[in-house]
């Protein structure tokens, strides 16, 4: 397609499920970053991966969060043993690469852990 | 560390007056600047970005920004704003390098007829 795309829309979990995310980047785009975006709030970092390789995961806020992107291009955030905090909208950003380029984002998948 | 402050959470004007919202920065060197939009059930949308050279900066949606180092600030301003607007808009800051990007937390725009 022509942008980014994750995958599910919307997400309902129960306390201590694990759930996976998807983000598919526009074709071709080095750079890939995940973030989190509470209610109300501005998005926040969690990882980022030039190609397949993870290069900051500062923003994990847990063990229970992974994510990967084994052939540098689709990735997934997994989160394990989903708690109530984790309810958020997780963001997939992508961009060609180079210093200051333009993040192209994805709509968010919508996370509610009940 | 880098950090963005947008000190209005919701901010209403009426359709054709103009609009400024205000961002403020903390970064050590040169920052690389950006203006996010956000629409209900849309993904952010780059407005526009300052990396360096001239301060006023166009961007798109007829919307500019203005960087000024002395007050740390990079304002978003648009003329006469109109319906479509009406959306979050997120100010973000970059150190450069691969680019990690740090949003504020966000202005609410509302815009009345």
């Amino acid at each position: 397609g022509a942008g980014v795309s994750q995958s599910p829309r919307y997400k309902v979990a129960k306390r201590g499920q694990d759930v996976a995310l998807r983000c598919d980047p526009i074709s071709g785009h080095v750079s890939l970053f995940w973030y989190q975006q509470a209610l109300g709030q501005g998005p926040e970092f969690l990882t980022y991966f030039q190609n397949e390789a993870q290069l900051d995961k500062s923003g994990l806020p847990s063990d229970r969060f992974f994510a990967e992107r084994p052939e540098g291009s689709v990735s997934t955030l997994k989160i394990q043993r989903t708690q109530q905090e984790d309810s958020a909208v997780y963001l997939c950003a992508s961009s060609l690469q180079g210093v200051g380029e333009k993040l192209f984002f994805g709509s968010g998948t919508q996370l509610s852990v009940l | 560390a880098q950090s963005v402050t947008q000190p209005d959470i919701h901010i209403t004007v009426s359709e054709g007056a103009s609009l400024e919202l205000r961002c403020n920065y903390s970064y050590g060197a040169t920052p690389y600047l950006f203006w996010y939009v956000q629409s209900p059930g849309q993904g952010l949308q780059l407005l526009l970005k300052y990396f360096s050279g001239d301060t006023l900066v166009q961007g798109i949606k007829g919307f500019e920004a203005e960087f000024k180092r002395s007050q740390s600030s990079f304002n978003l301003r648009k003329p006469s704003v109109h319906w479509s607007d009406a959306a979050e808009y997120f100010c973000a800051v970059s150190s450069g390098g691969y680019q990690k990007v740090t949003f504020g937390t966000g202005t609410k725009l509302q815009v009345i007829p």
